[in-house]
């Protein structure tokens, strides 16, 4: 166990709709990161969070947005669902200080879009 | 842009075999590589972390190496067994301000009994 959750763990949404997904990061991280699995493919990052501001960007659109609450507990929010959003979606956190540093990653949130 | 690539996208070996798994990766302005494991439908499971400064790091069975200037690293597992059955993958830590990692595919390997 890494301490990250992510929750739900499975979510069936249609086209169109808004999903938020939720992960709490391990205890004393300050930095949560997202990232996009699809079916078959490696990881793909979304954006990242330090300390309630958003820290970097991948190649994703405006739809795909997050917040950092002060707990550093973090959310993932996209709207306009599309049917290739159905993917694994990934929280890890990190932020113990150094570099470079290990990520802690959650077990996921399975999205499906019918 | 940092591609990284895993060939071949699936192994299959008989228990007790030793194995290499393979990453390459085009830009070599990397602060760290890791190798991590996946199991069906789950997270991801941190193996080693090896630094830009390092050649290897190992862990019980498990060691990699990295040759950061060709762009290349190797995950060697010693005396395979069932349970290292997984999807294995390695990402790099680019040069800038965040964490951000970039993945490969991923290895998908098989042990037989």
């Amino acid at each position: 166990e890494t301490g990250v959750t992510q929750s739900p763990t499975h979510l069936i949404k249609t086209r169109g709709q808004q999903v938020t997904l939720r992960c709490s990061s391990q205890s004393g991280h300050n930095t949560v990161s997202w990232y996009q699995q699809a079916l078959g493919q490696g990881p793909q990052f979304i954006f990242q969070y330090y300390r309630e501001e958003e820290n970097g960007r991948g190649n994703f659109p405006p739809r795909f947005s997050g917040l950092q609450f002060p707990n550093y507990s973090s959310e993932l929010n996209v709207n306009a669902l599309e049917l290739d959003d159905s993917a694994l979606y990934l929280c890890a956190s990190s932020g113990l200080g150094g570099h470079p540093e290990k990520l802690f990653f959650g077990s996921g949130t399975q999205l499906s879009v019918l | 842009k940092q591609e990284v690539t895993q060939i071949p996208a699936a192994l299959s070996v008989p228990e007790g075999e030793n194995l290499v798994l393979n990453c390459s990766f085009t830009d070599s302005a990397i602060y760290n590589l890791q190798w991590f494991r996946q199991d069906p439908g789950k997270g991801l499971t941190s193996l080693l972390l090896i630094q830009s400064s390092q050649r290897e790091q190992t862990s019980g069975r498990l060691n990699a190496s990295l040759d950061k200037s060709s762009g290349r690293s190797t995950l060697y597992i010693a005396a395979s067994q069932p349970g290292d059955s997984a999807t294995y993958l390695c990402a790099v830590e680019g040069a800038g301000a965040n964490s951000k990692l970039t993945f490969g595919k991923g290895i998908t390997l098989s042990v037989r009994p």
